[in-house]
């Protein structure tokens, strides 16, 4: 597609609840990044994935959230047993190689756990 | 993390004023990158500009500038001339390592621009 494409846009679980978010990065782009955005904030990184390869989780906030990209493009992330301190904005984001932090964003995934 | 820092938090200027956003950064690496970004109110985060540690040239692009000051650890964003549509947040961040070494982004809290005609 033309840009990074999030789903779902909005999403309301209840706290206890698993979720998956989705992201379709730019087509070539070999870096992909997830990003939490609290409100009135500025995005925190959580992950990084070079094609496959998870290069870096030190962002994610605990063992409950987990994310996955099995064959370089499309990646999920996921989050078990929500509690609502996960409300926020879920950002995704491309770039290609050697464009190091000139990515593409996604309009995001604004899940809210009640 | 190494932080950033916008202080100024809302910004509401007049249509046609020019407006600085002001940035400040921590780092201990002697290479990395910096960058601006713009969140307007579709959410999604739009690439404005990357700038290595090396060049402290400043840049303009049309009706945008950057300053940036390696001695004050410091990369301010001027809009001259502002426009309806520049009305959005703001954020400044750097690499979270050495270029080479960090891709991922530490983001400031950025600054929130309300241009009214």
């Amino acid at each position: 597609g033309a840009g990074v494409s999030q789903s779902p846009r909005y999403k309301v679980a209840k706290r206890g609840q698993d979720v998956a978010l989705r992201c379709d990065p730019i087509s070539g782009h070999v870096s992909l990044f997830w990003y939490q955005q609290a409100l009135g904030q500025g995005p925190e990184f959580l992950t990084y994935f070079q094609n496959e390869a998870q290069l870096d989780k030190s962002g994610l906030p605990s063992d409950r959230f987990f994310a996955e990209r099995p064959e370089g493009s499309v990646s999920t992330l996921k989050i078990q047993r929500t509690q609502q301190e996960d409300s926020a904005v879920y950002l995704c984001a491309s770039s290609a190689r050697d464009r190091d932090g000139e990515a593409f964003f996604g309009q995001g995934t604004r899940l809210t756990v009640v | 993390a190494q932080k950033v820092t916008q202080a100024q938090t809302e910004i509401s200027v007049v249509e046609k004023e020019d407006v600085t956003l002001d940035c400040v950064y921590e780092t201990r690496d002697t290479t990395y990158y910096l960058f601006w970004y713009k969140q307007p109110p579709s959410g999604e985060l739009v690439f404005l500009i990357r700038r290595n540690s090396f060049d402290e040239q400043n840049e303009i692009s049309g009706r945008y500038s950057w300053n940036f000051q390696k001695s004050t650890s410091s990369f301010n964003f001027t809009i001259t001339a502002s426009q309806v549509v520049d009305s959005a947040v703001y954020f400044c961040a750097r690499s979270t390592g050495a270029i080479g070494s960090g891709y991922a982004l530490n983001f400031g809290k950025g600054t929130s621009l309300l241009v009214t005609p």
